[in-house]
């Protein structure tokens, strides 16, 4: 079955700066990639997805690029920001048995320092 | 407003017993799945329903029930809890079993088990 690894498991970046969050995949079937954002306490929210016949999407400063050869996809958000404090779970979806299967990796906690 | 609502939002209690945590959508979606959150695990998906009365299991399953007798609940059952089952729980529903459609998550249960 599919397997998403997520990289790195905690990141600190200075307000302003920029912050990369990479995630690789097994099963190139997988179609959909969407990445969740979720909030001290709160659940996740999707803040960006891009699909298997598109490399890039941008939305204001979150940006995400997607490698289908390579199987790896990657969130960029840049001048980051306080609120941008969270963590942050990849996913990739694929089609089995008549269902859509949503497969998360382990999360990024992100901090961003004033 | 369209919502996913998951009750209780906090749950103690004792080794074996039973106990349900409900979720109902008011998006009329097809698809909902349940999901648990642990650290460094990201989100593993326990069952999912792709419509009324069609269920099957995730990656993991075993200790939990699940039903779908309308379209908008899709209660989760522990028959007899164990303390690894002490987590953080999510419901989520989806418009299409077809894949790539953004998922709405619930509040979270967090169920502590002694």
């Amino acid at each position: 079955g599919e397997n998403v690894e997520q990289h790195p498991s905690t990141l600190s970046v200075q307000e302003g700066d920029s912050a990369v969050i990479k995630c690789t995949y097994s099963d190139s079937a997988s179609n959909y990639f969407p990445w969740y954002k979720q909030e001290l306490g709160k659940r996740p929210q999707l803040i960006i997805d891009i699909r298997s016949n598109v490399g890039e999407k941008k939305d204001q400063r979150i940006a995400v690029t997607l490698n289908k050869t390579a199987k790896h996809f990657s969130l960029h958000i840049t001048e980051t920001q306080p609120e941008d404090s969270a963590v942050y779970f990849c996913a990739a979806s694929t089609y089995i048995a008549g269902a859509q299967k949503l497969v998360f990796g382990q999360g990024t906690r992100l901090t961003i320092n004033p | 407003e369209a919502q996913v609502t998951q009750n209780p939002r906090y749950l103690i209690t004792v080794t074996g017993k039973k106990l349900t945590v409900t979720c109902s959508q008011n998006m009329n979606h097809e698809y909902m799945s349940w999901y648990r959150q642990d650290p460094g695990l990201g989100l593993r998906q326990i069952y999912y329903s792709m419509n009324v009365e069609v269920t099957d299991k995730g990656d993991v399953p075993e200790g939990y029930k699940v039903s779908r007798k309308e379209k908008r609940n899709f209660p989760l059952i522990l028959e007899s809890p164990s303390p690894n089952q002490t987590s953080l729980y999510f419901c989520a529903s989806s418009l299409s079993t077809q894949g790539g459609t953004e998922a709405f998550f619930g509040q979270g249960t967090r169920l502590t088990v002694v």
